[in-house]
């Protein structure tokens, strides 16, 4: 069964801080994609990123980067300079690679808190 | 590209009742996703619709669920005989089906929040 946990259920910091937030997956499968959702109070999930679980090269996209590590069965994501605009909560989640179905898998989330 | 809709946006019914929430995916997109979300938690897969064929459902859903997209376009999700442990946010999404498939991230609408009282 494929299971993604985000240890971390709240972080606060105070702007400008760099903040890292943690997703350990498990699955079985050797084709996976990996995935870091936004949910702000609206409550629309913003897409971030994807990873294929082929592809190991970190990624970084303006102050956001991501550390997809396979030994570890990591995929950790980096906030640098942290606004109070990032303040969210936080998924990680993980789809199979068989049959097509984007089934995702979410992790429980972690609700970030960005103080002025 | 408009987005992901739902509606209602909230929902307030009595235990017992029947309640129906709507979706319209963005109009090139040919998969439509149901997602449960409780407080506290990630989002729980519910189904999914490949055009107008449901091919997919989660044990999560029980007799009392019913999901269509009778022409391939919007859906429907309707709860019978509400129970209190039905509150809970239904998010809906879409993706298309042309390139990378099931790696093609989903666009979440903003939901329908449920309370059942």
């Amino acid at each position: 069964a494929q299971k993604v946990t985000q240890a971390q259920t709240e972080i606060s910091v105070v702007e400008k801080e760099d903040v890292t937030l943690d997703c350990v997956y498990e699955t079985r499968d050797t084709t996976y994609y990996l995935f870091w959702y936004k949910q702000p109070p609206s409550g629309e999930l913003v897409f971030l990123i994807r990873r294929n679980s082929f592809d190991e090269q970190n990624e970084i996209s303006g102050r956001y980067s991501w550390n997809f590590q396979k030994s570890t069965s990591s995929f950790n994501f980096t906030i640098t300079a942290s606004q109070v605009v990032d303040s969210a909560v936080y998924f990680c989640a993980l789809s199979g690679a068989i049959q097509g179905a984007q089934k995702l898998v979410f992790g429980q989330g972690t609700r970030l808190t960005i103080n002025p | 590209d408009t987005g992901v809709s739902q509606d209602p946006r909230h929902k307030i019914t009595k235990r017992g009742q029947n309640v129906t929430f709507r979706c319209d995916p963005i109009s090139e997109h040919n998969r439509l996703y149901w997602y449960r979300q409780t407080l506290g938690q990630g989002p729980e897969f519910l189904t999914y619709f490949q055009n107008e064929a449901q091919l997919e459902k989660s044990r999560l859903l029980s007799d009392r669920f019913s999901a269509e997209r009778p022409k391939g376009s919007f859906s429907t999700l309707e709860i019978q005989r509400t129970e209190q442990g039905d509150s809970a946010m239904y998010l809906c999404a879409s993706s298309p089906l042309k390139g990378q498939g099931f790696g093609s991230p989903l666009h979440f609408g903003n939901g329908t929040r449920l309370t059942v009282t």
